[in-house]
């Protein structure tokens, strides 16, 4: 069936540094979602990318869309504390529209 | 707008039981999802419901149901209780316009813990 990979599955980084994951899918998306989840908390929705190629930036944080519609990528600039969380992608199979949760990567921020 | 409610949010019980999770969707959202959510196996979809209607189902066995309301509020029924159902279930709620799945809004969850 259909998988969402994400990659790194773990990043632990000093404060400062920047961060990337990647989020890889074994079929076609119709668009693709980043969610944040802090510790203890729950999912929450960051963006949604739609078009082929499709970059937004919130602040610090920069979204892709790759080309194919088949992998998105989430970096951070520069990190802090508040960055901490596990992200995750999610992405509407264009063949089911279903959505699926990528595995998450979660980011450690070191004082 | 009030957001995702759930409860209970701490739940705790023994092999071979049953249990029943609530979910209330934002005010206007049709659509509800549930996920379970493990350290091991992340985020995993369960199925979701529109209009009363389970629209789409994950790769669960038959002991996970689910029904909708007419006002959309959600409920989830494990019976029979495993040890390996220990996780935090996660209800999430969209207004989509479309058919297919939109921007999820999630609750705060419920911890269930199986003994």
């Amino acid at each position: 069936g259909q998988q969402v990979m994400q990659i790194p599955q773990y990043q632990h980084v000093q404060e400062g540094e920047d961060f990337t994951t990647y989020c890889n899918s074994s079929t076609t998306l119709s668009n693709i979602q980043w969610y944040k989840q802090r510790p203890g908390g729950h999912p929450v929705f960051l963006i949604q990318l739609v078009k082929s190629g499709e970059v937004k930036k919130q602040k610090r944080l920069t979204f892709q869309f790759g080309e194919a519609k088949k992998n998105s990528s989430l970096h951070i600039t520069a990190t802090q504390t508040t960055d901490v969380g596990t992200y995750f992608c999610a992405g509407i199979s264009h063949n089911t529209d279903k959505l699926i949760f990528g595995t998450g990567t979660r980011l450690q921020v070191f004082p | 707008k009030a957001g995702v409610t759930q409860t209970p949010r701490y739940l705790i019980k023994t092999r071979g039981q049953q249990v029943t999770l609530s979910c209330s969707p934002i005010s206007g959202h049709r659509s509800v999802s549930w996920y379970q959510q493990t350290p091991g196996q992340g985020l995993q979809f369960l199925f979701e419901y529109f209009s009363e209607t389970q629209r789409n189902k994950g790769n669960f066995p038959g002991r996970f149901s689910g029904r909708q309301f007419s006002n959309s509020r959600s409920e989830m029924n494990v019976s029979t209780l495993e040890l390996g159902d220990s996780a935090l279930y996660l209800c999430a709620s969209s207004f989509p316009p479309r058919e297919i799945p939109d921007t999820q809004y999630f609750g705060p969850g419920t911890r269930l813990t199986v003994l």
